[in-house]
């Protein structure tokens, strides 16, 4: 069956380190990748999107790969701020499908002083 | 621009009444979703539409209705309320073009006792 996995623990990181967030997924073919980020009590925000034929992309201090062979997208988040604090979630997109997205479970980025 | 709209914020419903969940958007977008997301499963698609008039099940479709008379309006009917859709539903709409982002709403938090 299709799966999306991504850390359900929470991630605690430094402020100023990087924040790696992985997400792997199994019996889907996706045509794009995007992630979102969501806060407490509020809908997800649309963050960055990646496409099947793309390696990385960059906006700011985030930066997505994608890697079909290996079926995973890293998150990054470089000179974290406390303020990148939230849940970021992955979410899979197949062709002719804009509509009919995937998500998986998301994980939680605390960042700290 | 509004956005995403959703009504009502927060709902209580007794086991088997019925309501609908108000959702609209301004963006003139064609695609439009329901989600409900549940502690530990991530967002999971009920239904979707592509156009007025044109309306399609997701991964959890049971015990709910959509119908999509207008590019602006899609609410989503619970038939006969049941503990297990008690859940944050959200709406959101997209684009079929460009990076096929979701804009969602701010949700709605639903209560079945």
């Amino acid at each position: 069956s299709q799966k999306i996995e991504q850390n359900s623990e929470a991630l605690n990181i430094q402020e100023g380190k990087t924040a790696t967030l992985t997400c792997n997924y199994t019996n889907y073919s996706p045509a794009y990748l995007q992630w979102y980020r969501q806060d407490p009590g509020r809908g997800p925000v649309f963050l960055l999107l990646i496409r099947e034929n793309e390696k990385e992309k960059r906006k700011e201090r985030l930066k997505v790969t994608f890697d079909t062979t290996l079926k995973q997208s890293l998150f990054h988040i470089t000179a974290s701020q406390p303020a990148d604090s939230a849940t970021y979630l992955c979410a899979l997109g197949e062709t002719g499908t804009a509509s009919k997205l995937t998500f998986g479970t998301g994980t939680r980025l605390q960042v700290t002083l | 621009n509004a956005g995403v709209t959703q009504t009502p914020k927060f709902q209580v419903l007794k086991t088997g009444q019925s309501m609908t969940l108000q959702c609209a958007q301004d963006m003139n977008h064609e695609y439009m979703s329901w989600y409900r997301q549940d502690p530990g499963m991530g967002l999971r698609l009920i239904h979707y539409s592509v156009g007025a008039g044109i309306t399609d099940q997701g991964e959890v479709p049971n015990g709910y209705n959509v119908s999509r008379s207008t590019t602006e309006d899609f609410p989503l009917r619970l038939l006969s309320a049941a503990p297990s859709q008690t859940s944050v539903y959200f709406c959101a709409s997209s684009s079929p073009t460009g990076r096929y982002e979701q804009y969602f709403g701010p949700g709605t938090r639903l209560t079945v006792t």
